[in-house]
C-alpha cells in the first residue's frame, strides 16, 4: 500500500464550487504539506503543518484553506473554485531526519471550468 | 527572496551522459536536493547534498555543488530511456522557525532518445 494517498486522483468542477482534496499518510510523520504544480513553474507551497495544532501559510495560500484532522490526515479546500486554480496538487510528508526528505502522494489533477 | 532556476528541457541519446543544471539564491541553504517525477506520479527524492560538500556520487549519479556560484548540477552517466522524467532541483530553507521548507525549481524535462 502507498504511504501517502490522495483522493480524488482527478476532479473536474465548475467555477464557484467548493472542493476538498484529501491526503492520508501511514508514515507516522508529523509534518505535512500541500503544493500545486503548474507547467514551467515547478511546485509552489500552499500550506504546511507541523502537527495537528499547527497550520502555516505557504507562498500561495490565497483562495485555499486546510484542515489537519489528525496526524495522518491533511485536507485542502477551495472555498469557491476559479479557473486559475486548475493544476496538479500534491500532498507531501516529512519526518525529523536532518536532510528533511519529503514523501509525495501521487497527486490530484483538478480542472476548474 | 529565495529562488531556484532550472532550464526546462534537455534531450540526450541513450547511453550518453546527461547534465542538468540549477542555480539558487539563498546562501543559507543547508541541503540541496534532486527529485525525480515520472509521468503520472509524485516526486521521489533521487539524491541530496549537504552544503559543506562539493560532490556526491551514487552509482550513475554525480552531484556537484559550487557554493561560490550557487550552482548545483546532476550528472546521470549512461542515460537510459527509463531516466526520462522531470527532474526538480530544491533547496531547504532553515529559518528561525526551522520550517524545513523546500523551494523547488521549475523542473527540467529529460527526454532520452533510443
Amino acid at each position: 500500500d502507498a504511504d501517502v494517498t490522495q483522493t480524488p486522483r482527478n476532479r473536474i468542477t465548475k467555477t464557484g464550487k467548493r472542493i476538498m482534496l484529501e491526503c492520508s499518510q501511514t508514515k507516522g510523520h508529523d509534518r505535512m504539506y500541500w503544493y500545486r504544480q503548474d507547467p514551467g513553474l515547478g511546485l509552489r507551497l500552499i500550506y504546511y503543518s507541523f502537527d495537528v495544532k499547527d497550520i502555516n501559510k505557504g507562498e500561495i495560500s490565497d483562495g485555499y484553506s486546510v484542515s489537519r484532522q489528525a496526524q495522518a490526515k491533511f485536507s485542502l479546500s477551495l472555498e469557491s473554485a476559479i479557473p486559475n486554480q486548475t493544476a496538479l496538487y500534491f500532498c507531501a510528508t516529512s519526518g525529523l531526519a536532518a536532510y528533511n526528505e519529503q514523501f509525495f502522494g501521487p497527486g490530484t489533477r483538478l480542472t476548474v471550468l | 527572496g529565495e529562488d531556484v532556476e532550472q532550464s526546462l528541457f534537455l534531450s540526450v541519446r541513450e547511453g550518453d551522459s546527461s547534465v542538468i543544471n540549477c542555480t539558487y539564491t539563498d546562501s543559507s541553504s543547508t541541503y540541496l536536493y534532486w527529485y525525480k517525477q515520472e509521468p503520472g506520479a509524485g516526486l521521489q527524492l533521487l539524491t541530496y547534498i549537504f552544503s559543506n560538500m562539493d560532490m556526491k556520487q551514487d552509482q550513475r549519479l554525480t552531484v556537484l555543488l559550487n557554493k561560490k556560484d550557487k550552482h548545483l548540477s546532476l550528472r546521470i552517466a549512461d542515460t537510459q530511456t527509463g531516466d526520462s522524467a522531470i527532474y526538480f532541483c530544491a533547496e531547504s530553507i532553515i529559518g528561525s522557525s526551522n520550517t524545513g521548507k523546500l523551494i523547488f525549481g521549475q523542473g527540467t524535462t529529460l527526454q532520452v532518445k533510443p
